[in-house]
C-alpha cells in the first residue's frame, strides 16, 4: 500500500526565515511526486511534479527536491502571502493510478 | 478561464435528506475525481472516473454514489445523509491517468 508522511504538520516561521518541508513515501515503483498548495476555504493547486531521484524545480520562493524515498519543498526567505498547507502526493507507476496524499503541512509566515 | 466548477459551495442538510453535488470541467479532461477533507484526515478518493464511461470506486465510496454524465460532468449523489459525511467535497480532473490534478473550489457540506 503507498503511504505518504508529511513533516511537520504545522510550521510557524517568521518573515526572511527560510525552512524545508518533508514529504516521506513508501511506492511500489514512483510515477510522479506532486505538490500543492492550499489556502483557507479553496482548492488545492498545483505547483510541481517531480519525477526521479535528483530531480530539482523551482518556482519563485519555492524549491521542491527528489530522493528515492523523500521529496522536500524548500522555502526561502518566505513571506507572508506564502502561507498555506502544502500538501504531497505520490503515484505508483503500476496499478489504479490513484494519487495518495499526505496529510499536509500547515505553513504561517509571521511579518 | 473557469476550470473546474462545483455547486453548490455551501449545503445544509438533516439526516436523511439527499442531495447531489455537481461538478463541471471546461478543460477537456478525461479523469474527474471526487474527494473529501477532513481536519487530520487529509484528502480522501470517493470515487473515480478515468474516462467517460467508467466509474470506480476510491478510499471511502460508502454512502455515495457517482454518475459520469458526459466528458464534462461527474456528479456525487448523497442517497441518505449521515452526520458522518459532514465535510468539505472537492472535485478533480486531469487529462488522463497521470499528471497533476486541478481541484475546484470545494463544497462545504453540514449533517445535521
Amino acid at each position: 500500500e503507498d503511504q505518504v508522511t508529511q513533516s511537520p504538520e504545522a510550521l510557524r516561521l517568521q518573515e526572511g526565515e527560510s525552512s524545508s518541508l518533508n514529504c516521506s513515501y513508501t511506492v511500489s515503483g514512483l510515477r510522479g511526486l506532486f505538490w500543492y498548495r492550499q489556502d483557507p476555504g479553496k482548492g488545492p493547486e498545483f505547483l510541481f511534479t517531480l519525477y526521479s531521484a535528483g530531480e530539482e524545480k523551482e518556482k519563485e520562493r519555492l524549491k521542491a527536491t527528489l530522493t528515492k524515498k523523500e521529496s522536500f519543498l524548500h522555502i526561502t526567505a518566505p513571506k507572508p502571502e506564502d502561507s498555506a498547507t502544502y500538501l504531497c502526493a505520490v503515484q505508483a507507476s503500476g496499478g489504479s493510478y490513484i494519487p495518495t496524499f499526505g496529510r499536509g503541512t500547515s505553513l504561517i509566515v509571521h511579518p | 478561464n473557469a476550470g473546474v466548477t462545483q455547486t453548490p459551495k455551501f449545503q445544509v442538510l438533516k439526516t436523511g435528506q439527499s442531495m447531489t453535488l455537481q461538478c463541471a470541467q471546461d478543460m477537456n479532461h478525461n479523469s474527474m475525481y471526487w474527494y473529501r477533507q477532513d481536519p487530520g484526515m487529509g484528502l480522501r478518493l470517493i470515487y473515480y472516473s478515468a474516462s467517460e464511461g467508467t466509474t470506480d470506486k476510491g478510499e471511502v465510496p460508502n454512502g455515495y454514489n457517482v454518475s459520469r454524465l458526459n466528458k464534462r460532468e461527474f456528479s456525487l449523489r448523497l442517497e441518505s445523509a449521515a452526520p458522518s459525511q459532514t465535510s468539505v467535497y472537492f472535485c478533480a480532473s486531469r487529462l488522463d491517468r497521470v499528471g497533476e490534478l486541478f481541484f475546484g473550489e470545494g463544497s462545504r457540506l453540514t449533517v445535521l
